[in-house]
């Protein structure tokens, strides 16, 4: 069964620090699609990226990057010199098609909350 | 600007009394879904549309009815709301239901059922 879980429930750093937020999953389908979403205190979800079961090539954006490993099954998020701003609840999500192959449906981790303090 | 919007953003109710979750997305998606939040539970798929008047059941269906008259809107429906209704929904948008496409979230609708 698909499945995504982030270990680390919360998480707190001072900023400036570096952080990784862990993401491992489960899936039987060769084709699947990965998602990080941030959550912040204000209550919406905000896309941050995608990726594809066939691109292991990390990506960065500025202070964020991300490692996927398809040997290990993990997709994890790293934000590099964090700041307050960061403070959010993050969320990692696989992307699966039902039966049918029309229901876009994310399977999703139950987050990780990261406080940054000043 | 391309959004998806929710009205209301806070409900608080009585059992019983029937109640609807409006989510209006501006960006012409066939895709729509309807997701709740819950502590310990993460966020739970309710129901999904493909497209106008096509809609089937996500994981947690129970209590919920929607509906799909057209393309921008896809309402949340309680009939008889009950206490453990009580969550923070999302509704989502996505330019179809293929696996790979990004999901637009609305701003939630944090709902309290007494």
């Amino acid at each position: 069964a698909q499945k995504v879980t982030q270990a680390q429930t919360e998480i707190s750093v001072v900023e400036k620090e570096d952080v990784t937020l862990d993401c491992v999953y489960e899936t039987r389908d060769t084709t699947y699609y990965l998602f990080w979403y941030k959550q912040p205190p204000s209550g919406e979800l905000v896309f941050l990226i995608r990726r594809n079961s066939f691109d292991e090539q990390n990506e960065i954006s500025g202070r964020y990057s991300w490692n996927f490993q398809k040997s290990t099954s993990s997709f994890n998020f790293t934000i590099t010199a964090s700041q307050v701003v960061d403070s959010a609840v993050y969320f990692c999500a696989l992307s699966e098609a039902n039966n049918a192959g029309n229901n876009r449906k994310l399977i999703w981790g139950l987050g990780t909350s990261l406080a940054v303090n000043p | 600007e391309a959004q998806v919007t929710q009205n209301p953003r806070y409900l608080i109710t009585v059992t019983g009394k029937k109640l609807t979750v409006t989510c209006s997305q501006n960006m012409n998606h066939e895709y729509m879904s309807w997701y709740r939040q819950d502590p310990g539970l993460g966020l739970r798929q309710i129901y999904y549309s493909m497209n106008v008047e096509v809609t089937d059941k996500g994981d947690v269906p129970e209590g919920y009815k929607v509906s799909r008259k057209e393309k921008r809107n896809f309402p949340l429906i309680l009939e008889s709301p009950s206490p453990n209704q009580t969550s923070l929904y999302f509704c989502a948008s996505s330019l179809s239901g293929t696996p790979n496409t990004e999901a637009f979230f609305g701003q939630g609708t944090r709902l309290t059922v007494v």
